[in-house]
């Protein structure tokens, strides 16, 4: 299957600060990619689906100037999680479908973010 | 509302002890099911993508059904390498994937 690549895999920050995590397509160019947030015991939450080269749109309830996400390029999508805060600690993951296949789609390894 | 169910939410066997884990759902139109297998700390593993009701895909020691109302994932003969927690998707006609919770899956030898 197509892979998709999520770094850093792990990340400790202090409240306040910004942390950035990037997803990257290795094999295939990904127009549109996807960020995820998942709890203990819980689903796989869709936070905002990234767009190359325009906005990305954000689901309900979830902060678009908290998550930044960046798009800039066809094999790179970023999110930044600005001014993050111990609420904040979570698993995030990106995915990434195929383009013109639009079906399932590939995650990444996924980043555990814990604020202290 | 689009929704999807799983159960059980965890399952114990012991190895070679075959079972099923289920997958109900409730959506507007689908477009797709879709089985994952996610081990601890890390992204979703692709497994299976269903279309249509009838449909059976397989690989290795794992078979996905799907039924107009729900998905079953049978594995057969499992080893302890098979733990893990399996997720189900669904996708609808309007691209939006809906996650179930996923049920773990223990193996023990």
């Amino acid at each position: 299957g197509a892979v998709v690549s999520q770094h850093p895999s792990w990340v400790i920050c202090k409240s306040g600060t910004s942390v950035k995590i990037e997803c990257r397509s290795l094999d295939f160019q990904a127009t549109t990619m996807f960020w995820y947030r998942q709890f203990p015991k819980q689903s796989l939450m869709l936070m905002a689906t990234s767009n190359e080269g325009s906005k990305a749109t954000y689901e309900q309830g979830v902060e678009k100037d908290k998550f930044l996400i960046n798009h800039a390029s066809l094999t790179l999508s970023t999110l930044t999680v600005t001014s993050a805060h111990p609420e904040d600690s979570s698993f995030y993951i990106c995915s990434a479908r195929v383009p013109f296949l639009n079906t399932e789609a590939f995650f990444g390894q996924g980043t555990r973010l814990t604020v202290v | 509302e689009d929704q999807v169910t799983q159960s059980p939410e965890a399952l114990r066997l012991q190895e070679g002890e075959s079972s099923s884990l289920n997958c109900s759902y409730t959506v507007s139109g689908l477009r797709g099911l879709f089985w994952y297998r996610q081990d601890p700390g890390k992204g979703p593993e692709f497994l299976f993508t269903l279309y249509s009701a009838g449909e059976e895909k397989e690989k290795e020691r794992l078979k996905a059904t799907l039924t107009k109302k729900e998905s079953f994932l049978h594995i057969t003969a499992p080893k302890p390498e098979d733990s893990a927690t399996y997720l189900c998707a669904v996708q609808t006609l309007g691209q939006k994937v809906t996650f179930g919770i996923g049920t773990k899956l223990q193996v023990i030898p």
